[in-house]
């Protein structure tokens, strides 16, 4: 157990569906981030939220709309996906002083299947 | 752009073998460096960092890295792998800039056969 949770596991949806992404962190941390993981391709950061701000956002479409209510949660907002979009979606958070240097903790992810 | 490039895919090794993973970073500046590891089945948890001072870092289960800055590398090693170690490792640089921006390499599976 990591301390940070992602809701659901699995989720598989239909192209016209309207979903979302659950993350929770009960680590105290001020930085939260949302990453896609595919099959043969590298760890791919989406979202940056730093202090309920987002700092980052790395020429993800539209179809994808995070939100950070606070720092303990984060969402991830889906709508009209493409086949392509099935992945597994990892969030991770971490304790970010102005230099950086600190390690990021994974929640286990939620696999995603778009038909 | 900034980029980290890992050169094995798939490494199999038997047990008790050594094991090294190469990951080369392109320059960017002061760089803080990682590896990361999954489980089969289990979350990204993180095996070694080196911020600053000595090159040589050791990490959890035996594991440990050598920043060698001339060489833009970060390898990681082994003397001697388990079949417990089997897993994906990931080299992870992050360049900050106010927060951790981590650029993920693409990834070695390894595999240790008893």
């Amino acid at each position: 157990e990591t301390g940070v949770t992602q809701t659901p596991r699995h989720l598989v949806m239909g192209m016209t569906n309207k979903k979302s992404l659950k993350c929770e962190q009960h680590l105290g941390h001020n930085a939260m981030y949302w990453y896609k993981q595919s099959a043969k391709k590298p760890l791919e950061l989406m979202f940056v939220y730093s202090l309920e701000e987002r700092v980052e956002n790395n020429s993800v479409p539209s179809r994808f709309s995070p939100e950070c209510p606070n720092s303990s949660h984060l969402f991830l907002h889906l709508h009209t996906l493409q086949p392509e979009d099935s992945a597994l979606y990892l969030c991770a958070s971490s304790q970010d002083p102005p230099e950086g240097k600190n390690i990021q903790y994974f929640g286990a992810g939620t696999r995603l299947s778009v038909l | 752009a900034q980029s980290v490039s890992q050169h094995n895919h798939h490494v199999i090794l038997s047990e008790a073998a050594s094991l090294e993973l190469g990951c080369n970073y392109s320059y960017g500046g002061t760089v803080n460096l990682f590896w990361y590891v999954q489980y089969p089945g289990q979350h990204l948890q993180l095996l070694l960092k080196y911020f600053s001072g000595d090159p040589l870092v050791k990490g959890i289960k035996g594991f440990e890295a050598e920043f060698i800055k001339s060489k833009f590398s970060f390898n990681l090693r082994k003397p001697s792998v388990q079949w417990s170690d089997t897993a994906e490792y990931f080299c992870a640089p992050d360049w900050g800039g106010g927060y951790n921006k981590l650029i993920f390499g693409a990834g070695t599976r390894l595999a240790v056969h008893p």
